[in-house]
């Protein structure tokens, strides 16, 4: 069965420094998302990424954050000056079509852990 | 704006009961909503989606519920195991097709 694959699987990295973790969807979905989940916490939107430009993103994703699609099968984020609060699991996500109606669903990938020491 | 609540936080039950996981959004105006299983430190394993058409998806010994109308879902458990100890989030599906969490129920089944 088709894997969303995400690299590191873990992360830790001294405050201040730049971080990138990266995705690979699965081939023919077009749909990208990535989700952080702070210990104890909600799994959070982040941010959508559609047709090689961001469609939605949420308040989390501030001027430190950037979304990537290098080359037609990675996808990245950026995170540029990591703070302590970004401690949290990463989860990409990816879709074939909109995930709203009929049986489309979001495949996630299984997380990449960013510890901000 | 949407929100998913989960009843309860935490729930410890001895093996073999039938367990009832609750989950609440407040726009009943919803796409699709899907069921997760997340292990301590683990990724997020999709147990059952419930398209917006449908009141009802049954997975082995799962069984998931959808009333719109009402802004209800519940998660049904049969028969449990020590191996469905985990957290299971309840997720809906908004328009832009990104999925909004519950905070989800940390189950723990006791041999």
């Amino acid at each position: 069965e088709p894997e969303v694959t995400q690299t590191p699987s873990h992360q830790v990295t001294q405050m201040g420094q730049e971080v990138i973790l990266r995705c690979v969807p699965i081939s023919n979905h077009l749909y990208f998302y990535w989700y952080r989940q702070i210990l104890g916490q909600k799994v959070e939107f982040l941010v959508s990424f559609y047709n090689n430009e961001i469609s939605e993103k949420s308040e989390i994703f501030d001027d430190q954050f950037s979304v990537e699609r290098p080359d037609g099968s990675n996808f990245t984020l950026k995170i540029r000056s990591t703070k302590l609060e970004d401690s949290a699991m990463y989860f990409c996500a990816s879709s074939v079509v909109r995930a709203v109606t009929g049986a489309n669903v979001l495949t996630f990938g299984a997380g990449s852990r960013l510890t901000v020491l | 704006k949407q929100e998913v609540t989960q009843i309860p936080a935490a729930l410890s039950v001895p093996e073999g009961e039938n367990l009832v996981l609750n989950c609440s959004f407040t726009d009943s105006a919803i796409y699709n909503l899907q069921w997760f299983r997340q292990d301590p430190g683990k990724g997020l394993t999709s147990l059952l989606l419930i398209q917006s058409s449908q009141r009802e998806q049954t997975s082995g010994r799962l069984n998931a519920s959808l009333d719109k109308s009402s802004g209800r879902s519940t998660l049904y458990i049969a028969a449990s195991q020590p191996g469905d100890s985990a957290t299971y989030l309840c997720a809906v599906y908004n328009q832009g097709g990104k999925l909004i969490f519950g905070q989800g129920t940390e189950l723990s089944v006791k041999p």
